[in-house]
Formats: C-alpha cells, structure tokens, sequence
C-alpha cells in the first residue's frame, strides 16, 4: 500500500519552516526520507527504524510514530537549496522482503 | 554522486523493441533494487536483487525481467516496449549500516 504524503505541495520564502507529513494503513517497520530536484535521482536525507533510532546526514528532523503510523518531516529555517519532491518511502517487514513503497512526493518550493 | 552507476543515460526506442538497462551498485552493496518514475504513477518499486537471487518484486510486467551478476552488476530487461513505458528507470543499492538506498543518476527511456 502506497503511503499518503500531505501536502502535496508547499511554497515557503527563504528561512520559514514546513512539515510534511506521511501516513501509512498498514504497520510500519521502517521509514524513509528523500529528495529529488528536477531531472535528478532522489537523495537519501533520513531513516526511521521501529524503535525510535534516527538516522540522517542534514539538518532535517523527523518523527515516526508506530502507534499511528506516521511519520512527519521538520525542515526548519528553510534555505533555497531545499526546493525540490519529498518523498517518503515505507518498509513494511524487514529481512529478505526488504521493499521501500514511495508516497507520491511532496512539491517544496523556497523562494528568496 | 551515489557511487552507482547507470548506463545508457537516455534511450530512445521504438514501440516492440527491446532493450536493456545497466546498473552498477556501489563498492560493497550487495543489493540492487529497479524503480521506475513516470509522471503519473511516480516512483514505483519493481524489483529486488540481493548477492544474485531475486528477494522481492513489485509491480513488475512480465514483458520485464532482471538478473543480478556475479560481479554484482545488474540488468533490467524491456521487451515488446509499449508508449507507456516511457520512463525515468532507477537503480538504487542499499547501505549495509541503516538500510538507506543509494539512487543511481537514472536511464531515460522514450518510447515512440
């Protein structure tokens, strides 16, 4: 089941915050955050485990809540650089059927 | 850049033909998963390879198939191509530490 991102786009001027948000129906084992810009293949930004652990390389943070199943991601004082598609990707059993299911993407643009 | 790389960058082909998509996973991942982004199915999972045997499949067409090499390379095979095949095809590979997925630079297809 494809996860549902909200919104499906967001326009921010440089330095205001966003949250974009994801939502599962079925129990999560894992989520993903990425980021494409037009015309490039996604970045990984951030992973959330069952459990709590975080990992990320950026100044992003996240939430996931197992009981809801949804996780939120916080981009603070937003710079230019951060336009571009959000996507979540879900993981809904670990081990050998190990398989990432994209949201639809969520459109951020930052302008000056 | 990811470390994976992905050959040919763009293929433009006619309806009916064949052709294949080349991905080479970063030094040390064992995994290769295929995705496919079109404009209006976005990133759609289509299959998973690890150390050579098939782990997990998406929503692949049969007209699809992949394998994955002893020197881990992998290929994705596109026959009887149809117009809406056209798509972004991405190859990713999975960090051994937290699962994160490394995305290679994408082979444009056009089909026409």
């Amino acid at each position: 089941q494809q996860p549902v991102q909200s919104p499906q786009a967001v326009i921010l001027r440089e330095g205001e915050d966003a949250v974009i948000n994801c939502s599962s129906s079925k129990a999560l084992y894992s989520v993903h955050w990425y980021r494409q810009k037009h015309g490039e293949a996604p970045v990984f930004l951030m992973i959330l485990l069952k459990g709590g652990e975080q990992k990320g390389h950026e100044k992003i943070s996240a939430s996931f809540n197992e009981k809801k199943q949804q996780s939120s991601l916080y981009l603070t004082a937003s710079q230019l650089s951060y336009s571009g598609t959000y996507f979540c990707g879900t993981v809904h059993s670990g081990g050998s059927n190990y398989k990432l299911t994209f949201g639809k993407g969520t459109l951020l643009t930052v302008n000056p | 850049d990811s470390g994976v790389t992905q050959t040919p960058k763009h293929l433009i082909t006619a309806t009916g033909q064949r052709v294949t998509l080349r991905c080479s996973p970063r030094s040390g991942d064992l995994s290769v998963y295929w995705y496919q982004q079109s404009l209006d199915q976005g990133l759609q999972f289509l299959i998973h390879y690890y150390n050579g045997e098939e782990r997990a499949k998406g929503n692949i067409l049969e007209r699809f198939s992949a394998q994955q090499f002893p020197d881990l390379h992998s290929e994705l095979n596109l026959s009887s191509l149809e117009l809406g095949d056209s798509a972004l095809y991405f190859c990713a590979s999975q960090g051994q530490n937290y699962n994160e997925q490394f995305f290679g630079p994408g082979t444009r297809l056009t089909v026409l």
